[in-house]
């Protein structure tokens, strides 16, 4: 079975300072990976993912993320957070030979401090 | 460009009533998946269609029930609701079911039953 999980339940940064939120994942076969934004009340929005290739992957919104094979990683960073960047983040999985349906972790949310 | 349509936005309901959902995926997505997200839980996995056939299935209660129809939207059928079914319910869609592919999330359907 594949599960992903997202240590932190929140991270806050002040603004303008790096941020990282952390997602470790857990497969059978070649992973998938995913992130994700919501923002209240609203639908999740796909920010990017990591298939195959370079492991540092350029998405949305300046975010990026790089794909750690050996440490079974995909942690979402951003060199600058902007006070618009709060919002809860979920990181998900699927994988070669599994299934299509992705598993999602339980979320971290993002607080931007001014 | 067009995004994925849910109504109602929000719902209301007794105890031991039903209700019904509805989903209208991107144009020429034929794949539609529902998930729930309960207060402060990662999106759950209910049941997915592929060109209006069943695919997959999560942990759809039994008193739940849903169907693709010929021009793709989806409607998800919940009866005999109890205070638990209070939730977020999304549905998201996709072209094809491919493990690389991201998933087109809609605004959510807020259930709320008393």
């Amino acid at each position: 079975a594949q599960s992903v999980a997202q240590p932190e339940d929140q991270v806050n940064v002040a603004e303008g300072n790096p941020l990282t939120v952390k997602c470790t994942y857990s497969v059978s076969g070649n992973p998938y990976l995913f992130w994700y934004v919501q923002y209240p009340n609203r639908g999740l929005q796909f920010l990017l993912k990591y298939i195959t290739g370079d492991n540092l992957v350029k998405g949305s919104y300046g975010f990026e993320a790089e794909f750690n094979k050996s440490q079974t990683s995909f942690h979402l960073k951003k060199p600058s957070a902007l006070v618009s960047d709060s919002a809860l983040y979920f990181c998900a999985v699927s994988a070669s030979g599994g299934s299509y349906i992705p598993t999602f972790g339980r979320g971290t949310s993002l607080i931007v401090h001014p | 460009a067009a995004g994925v349509i849910q109504s109602p936005r929000h719902l209301i309901k007794e105890k031991r009533e039903t209700a019904t959902l509805k989903c209208y995926p991107i144009p020429r997505h034929d794949t539609v998946y529902w998930y729930q997200q309960g207060p402060g839980q990662d999106p759950q996995f209910l049941i997915s269609f592929y060109e209006k056939m069943q695919s997959d299935k999560g942990s759809i209660p039994d008193r739940f029930s849903a169907q693709q129809f010929s021009d793709y939207h989806s409607e998800l059928n919940m009866s005999s609701l109890e205070l638990g079914d209070s939730a977020l319910y999304f549905c998201a869609s996709s072209l094809g079911r491919v493990n690389t592919g991201e998933l087109f999330f809609g605004e959510g359907s807020r259930l709320t039953v008393l």
